[in-house]
């Protein structure tokens, strides 16, 4: 069956500082891959995708991802966090026999100061 | 990409009332998506509601307590039927659009049930 993980329940970074968010996946076929932000009292915003091409992929508010195809990993990444970063963030994986996102159980970002 | 608003952005209701919530998109698109997150969980799918077909429903929903419609390639409403405290979450509408696979988001609608 299809899946994705997010180890990690929260990350704590300060700002300033690279952050990372874990996603590992699991499928059957060519993964489809997503990162969405949530912020507090919104719906969640798309940030990026990799579907195929470069494994790095850049996306909004300086995120961006490295697809591994090896490691069946999909981090999010930021060179320098900001306190406005503090969200939570799920990945999401489509399912190749039913054609929905799964979506990961999120991770909660804290940046602080 | 496309811009979703969602009515009402949140609503305390009776137990045993029902709620219909309305999704509006500014484009015309084929596939919408109604979800539910409960208070700090991921998103649950509740249904694929798609113009001029009946809504199918995941595991667990079902139309009699998840009534919805679609009756355009911009709007959709879910009803939430006889609601119990289980019910209190948030319901997120969404659509996909172009073949990115990539969906967008409504703001929510708070929804708590006392």
């Amino acid at each position: 069956a299809q899946s994705v993980a997010q180890p990690e329940d929260q990350v704590n970074v300060a700002e300033g500082n690279p952050l990372t968010v874990k996603c590992t996946y699991s499928v059957s076929g060519n993964p489809y891959l997503f990162w969405y932000v949530q912020y507090p009292n919104r719906g969640l915003q798309f940030l990026l995708k990799y579907i195929t091409g470069d494994n790095l992929v850049k996306g909004s508010y300086g995120f961006e991802a490295e697809f591994n195809k090896s490691q069946t990993s999909f981090h999010l990444k930021k060179p320098s966090a900001l306190v406005s970063d503090s969200a939570l963030y799920f990945c999401a994986v489509r399912d190749d026999n039913t054609d929905k996102l799964i979506f990961g159980t999120g991770t909660r970002l804290q940046v602080f100061p | 990409s496309a811009v979703i608003s969602q009515k009402p952005s949140r609503d305390i209701c009776q137990r045993g009332t029902s709620l219909t919530i309305q999704c509006q998109v500014d484009s015309q698109v084929t596939m919408m998506f109604w979800y539910r997150q409960q208070p700090g969980q991921s998103l649950t799918l509740i249904a694929t509601a798609n113009q001029g077909s009946e809504a199918t429903y995941e595991s667990g929903f079902v139309i009699d307590k998840f009534p919805i419609s679609r009756p355009n390639l911009t709007f959709s409403t879910l009803t939430v039927s006889n609601m119990s405290p289980e019910d209190s979450s948030i319901y997120l509408c969404s659509v996909r659009t172009g073949g990115g696979y990539e969906q967008y988001f409504g703001p929510g609608t708070r929804l708590t049930v006392t």
